[in-house]
């Protein structure tokens, strides 16, 4: 089956750190990849996607690229504010014409100190 | 983009009462709702499926007496939580999907409280 395995927090950082979050898949067929984010008390937001094979999505600095032979899609910023602190997600997407269900991790939460 | 509002944002109802929460797609049309919830300090977990028009397919070990979910429209979905138990307590979210490249749009959650 399909499952995505996501480096487990809580992950404490400094302001202008750089930020690693792993997440690593198993998938039948060819998935596509992406991360949210849930900031305090909201729901969740898209915040970057990759749908094929080296692609790399990037949104409000992060980045993220789809690594098929590592299996990999791990979440990257150079430097990190303060307003980052939320929970982050790494999903994955099997299209199946109406059926797309999303398939999350377990989310790994960001806190950033000045 | 596209928006779906999700009501209400939060709900403390009595144990053995039933609640409704209603997601709707402000500015496109959903063909497919998908309803999770989420557990303190764990992921999302996939409850159903539901397309305009249609049953909701359940995922396993997920009672659909117990969660009544309604697709009467293309804007409307709602998930009914009857007879509520503390063991409901949880944060419940929708994500609907178009005929459109906006993929998932997700609501912003109820955060439900069974007292």
């Amino acid at each position: 089956g399909n499952s995505v395995t996501q480096m487990e927090g809580p992950v404490t950082l400094s302001e202008e750190a750089f930020l690693t979050i792993n997440c690593t898949y198993t998938a039948t067929g060819y998935p596509s990849l992406f991360w949210y984010v849930q900031y305090p008390g909201e729901g969740l937001q898209l915040l970057l996607k990759a749908t094929k094979a080296d692609d790399k999505g990037s949104n409000k600095g992060f980045e993220a690229t789809y690594r098929k032979e590592t299996t990999s899609f791990h979440l990257e910023k150079g430097s990190v504010q303060v307003s980052d602190s939320a929970v982050y997600f790494c999903a994955l997407m099997i299209s199946n014409f109406g059926n797309e269900k999303l398939t999350f991790g377990t989310g790994t939460r960001l806190t950033i100190i000045p | 983009g596209a928006v779906v509002s999700q009501h209400p944002s939060r709900v403390i109802c009595k144990s053995g009462t039933s609640v409704k929460i209603e997601c709707r797609s402000l500015d496109f049309q959903a063909t497919t709702m998908f309803w999770y919830r989420q557990f303190p300090k764990q992921s999302l977990m996939l409850m159903a499926t539901s397309n305009e028009g249609s049953k909701a397919t359940y995922e396993q070990g997920v009672e659909k007496d117990k969660f009544l979910i309604n697709h009467a429209s293309l804007t409307l979905s709602t998930l009914t939580v009857t007879s509520a138990h503390p063991e409901d307590s949880s944060f419940y979210i929708c994500g609907g999907t178009g005929v459109s490249d906006y993929g998932y749009t997700f609501g912003s959650g109820t955060r439900l409280t069974v007292v």
